[in-house]
């Protein structure tokens, strides 16, 4: 069954510098990976997909994430943290030829500094 | 509406009763998920219903838990006689089909407590 390793509870990162939370996964197939992000008190919201083709790929709030298939891993990064990227972040994973269930992590708590 | 909708949105409760969360998902959504937030847990599978194909039930922790559909529409999660662990934000999420790159609309959420 698939799944998504997220190795880190807490990211602390001052404003302005850059950001990446961590994801690894595990399919059987191909992988379709997600980031979706929990903003205090509101719900899920989906920020960017991969799905095929090009292994960078831009979302929402100026968030990337770089589709590594060798290290089965997907990281967020955000070139300049905002204080307002301050969230609960969680990545998932759904497997191209298998179930439907999509698979979320733990979650990474991100805390921008001012 | 213009989004899930989820209700109630807290729901406080005694050990051994039973519970009803219901979902509206977004209209012509025809994927809908249930999906269980507990504090360092992440987010757990709980079911998964696909136009009218038979649910995926393969997430449900225990027999206490149940979940129906009807009408393609509106969805009702039940707990039996409930008990302290099953308190947790119960979330529901519906997409437009269950393809490849279909996201998943979230809605707020039920914070179900068990005393």
């Amino acid at each position: 069954a698939q799944s998504v390793a997220q190795p880190e509870d807490q990211v602390n990162v001052a404003e302005g510098n850059p950001l990446t939370v961590k994801c690894t996964y595990s399919v059987s197939g191909n992988p379709y990976l997600f980031w979706y992000v929990q903003y205090p008190n509101r719900g899920l919201q989906f920020l960017l997909k991969y799905i095929t083709g090009d292994n960078l790929v831009k979302g929402s709030y100026g968030f990337e994430a770089e589709f590594n298939k060798s290290q089965t891993s997907f990281h967020l990064k955000k070139p300049s943290a905002l204080v307002s990227d301050s969230a609960l972040y969680f990545c998932a994973v759904r497997d191209l030829y298998g179930n439907n269930r999509l698979a979320f992590g733990k979650g990474n708590q991100v805390v921008v500094i001012p | 509406g213009a989004g899930v909708s989820q209700s109630p949105s807290n729901k406080v409760t005694e050990k051994g009763k039973d519970v009803e969360l219901r979902c509206d998902p977004i209209s012509g959504h025809t994927a809908l998920y249930w999906y269980r937030q507990s504090l360092g847990q992440g987010l757990e599978f709980l079911i998964y219903f696909q136009g009218n194909s038979a649910p995926d039930k393969s997430g449900l922790p225990s027999d206490r838990f149940s979940a129906e559909r009807t009408g393609g529409s509106v969805s009702t999660l039940t707990i039996q006689r409930t008990q302290q662990e099953d308190s947790a934000v119960y979330l529901c999420a519906s997409s437009l089909l269950v393809r490849e790159g279909e996201k998943l609309f979230f809605g707020s959420g039920t914070q179900l407590s068990v005393l």
